[in-house]
């Protein structure tokens, strides 16, 4: 099993572009959560779903950030337009039952918005 | 909302010796578990406990809880250079989404 696999692993990005955020969960796992992790505020939750569908967005900062799941095995997180205060490490986990059951992370995707 | 909370911030032991992480929460819970991050990488689960048992053993690491003071401790024993990471615990909260919320973490460094 590959694992939860999240491209790219960096992006530098200058602001007002936009960002897409890829993530392919492990194969039979119904649950995919997006987190955001920075130095001030820690491990924040901004979106989980479950069977493809979004069952939480509440902790998405701003309307310019938007998830989708089209399918069972690929998810993007995309923001737009970027701001320097979207820097930060930005994690995929799955899990197979939404939080009952072990998140496996990806190792992140740093984002760096200048 | 933060609900986990570590201590200490940060832990600095010499191998061999045991370390000890502690972790409490404020609301009712379904679950807690512990994860391991080592720098630059994703966070690795290492143990859930459920909100009905107090102790759980994986090899070297015993997880302990305590529903009535909300707390929770992560012991690692015969500590190796290798256990050197940062160390969360995640509270699932009872009700409503039950969502996962991650403390700040421990940053524990085993000195050769």
């Amino acid at each position: 099993d590959a694992g939860v696999i999240q491209s790219p692993r960096h992006e530098v990005t200058e602001m007002g572009q936009e960002v897409t955020l890829r993530c392919k969960p492990i194969s039979g796992h119904n649950s995919l959560f997006w987190y955001r992790q920075t130095m001030m505020r820690g491990l924040e939750l901004l979106i989980y779903f479950n069977n493809n569908v979004p069952i939480d967005d509440s902790g998405m900062p701003e309307d310019r950030f938007s998830a989708k799941m089209p399918n069972a095995s690929f998810s993007t997180l995309k923001i737009q337009p970027s701001e320097p205060r979207d820097s930060a490490v930005y994690f995929c986990a799955s899990s197979l039952e939404r939080f009952r059951s072990p998140l496996h992370f990806g190792n992140g995707t740093r984002l760096t918005v200048t | 909302s933060q609900q986990g909370e570590e201590d200490p911030q940060a832990l600095s032991i010499q191998e061999g010796e045991n370390a000890t992480m502690n972790c409490s929460y404020k609301t009712s819970i379904n679950n807690l578990q512990w994860y391991r991050q080592n720098s630059g990488r994703g966070l690795v689960h290492l143990i859930l406990i459920r909100s009905n048992e107090r102790e759980k053993h994986s090899g070297r690491l015993r997880v302990t809880l305590d529903t009535s003071k909300k707390s929770s401790s992560l012991l690692i024993t015969a500590s190796r250079a290798a256990d050197t990471a940062s160390y969360f615990c995640a509270t699932g909260e009872q009700g409503g989404s039950e969502k996962l919320v991650f403390g700040k973490g421990t940053k524990l460094t085993v000195n050769p």
